[in-house]
């Protein structure tokens, strides 16, 4: 079975950079597409990017400046990297296997 | 992008009945290949998001037939019959018909 588990801070300074990790058991991330999507309060949803099973990444176009996703093969784990957060970055974030495999979430404040 | 619009916002039904949640597309969710890619979701309090249906018709596994999908081009509905008590939650659709991924805003479902 795909278990999905992120890992980070729940609480960034506004202009720092947050960081999350994403470790997958149960399937290679060799394989597939494995992305992070973020929930707002208030129940909107957005679908950040991901990187593929060859490596290569596509993001949104609205983050495309500051986002950056990486992975680890060896560790079958994968990154978020957002940069210049504000308080508008404060979201659930959860990594995913395309829609169907999601991980329990992480909450992030940002906030001074 | 995409937009999804979604309503009602919110629902509240007794145990037993039936609802119905409209899901339109700002564009036609036909792929090249002839398929529509329009998914719906449910994340029920506390959980992660949970695919309920893919491709508009289809049940994810394990997803009861109380649930249904309907719809084509830009028009969608998710029907629940015999509403349960696990059903309470928000419901999102969402396409990855056209890049980026979109969702809609979201229908929260209560139980009277």
């Amino acid at each position: 079975e795909v278990q999905l588990q992120e890992s980070g801070p729940g609480l960034v300074k506004p202009s720092q950079s947050l960081s999350l990790t994403c470790s997958v058991t149960g399937y290679s991330i060799t394989s597939n597409y494995w992305g992070w999507i973020r929930k707002f309060p208030g129940n909107k949803m957005e679908w950040m990017g991901y990187i593929s099973y060859s490596g290569s990444t596509s993001y949104n176009p609205s983050l495309k400046s500051r986002i950056s996703i990486t992975r680890d093969t060896s560790k079958n784990q994968f990154f978020l990297q957002l940069n210049s957060v504000t308080t508008e970055d404060t979201a659930t974030y959860y990594c995913a296997r395309s829609i169907l495999y999601w991980g329990q979430g992480v909450m992030v404040t940002v906030s001074s | 992008d995409v937009v999804m619009t979604q309503t009602p916002p919110s629902l509240s039904v007794a145990i037993g009945q039936s609802v119905s949640i409209s899901c339109k597309s700002s564009q036609s969710l036909v792929y090249s290949d002839g398929k529509t890619y329009l998914h719906w979701l449910l994340q029920s309090p506390g959980r992660s998001p949970k695919r309920l249906i893919y491709q508009v018709s289809n049940l994810g596994s394990g997803v009861p037939d109380r649930f249904s999908g309907t719809g084509s081009q830009k028009d969608f509905t998710l029907k629940i019959s015999r509403v349960e008590a696990e059903d309470l939650g928000v419901y999102y659709c969402a396409q990855t018909t056209h890049f980026p991924l979109t969702f809609g805003s979201g229908t929260k479902l209560e139980i009277k």
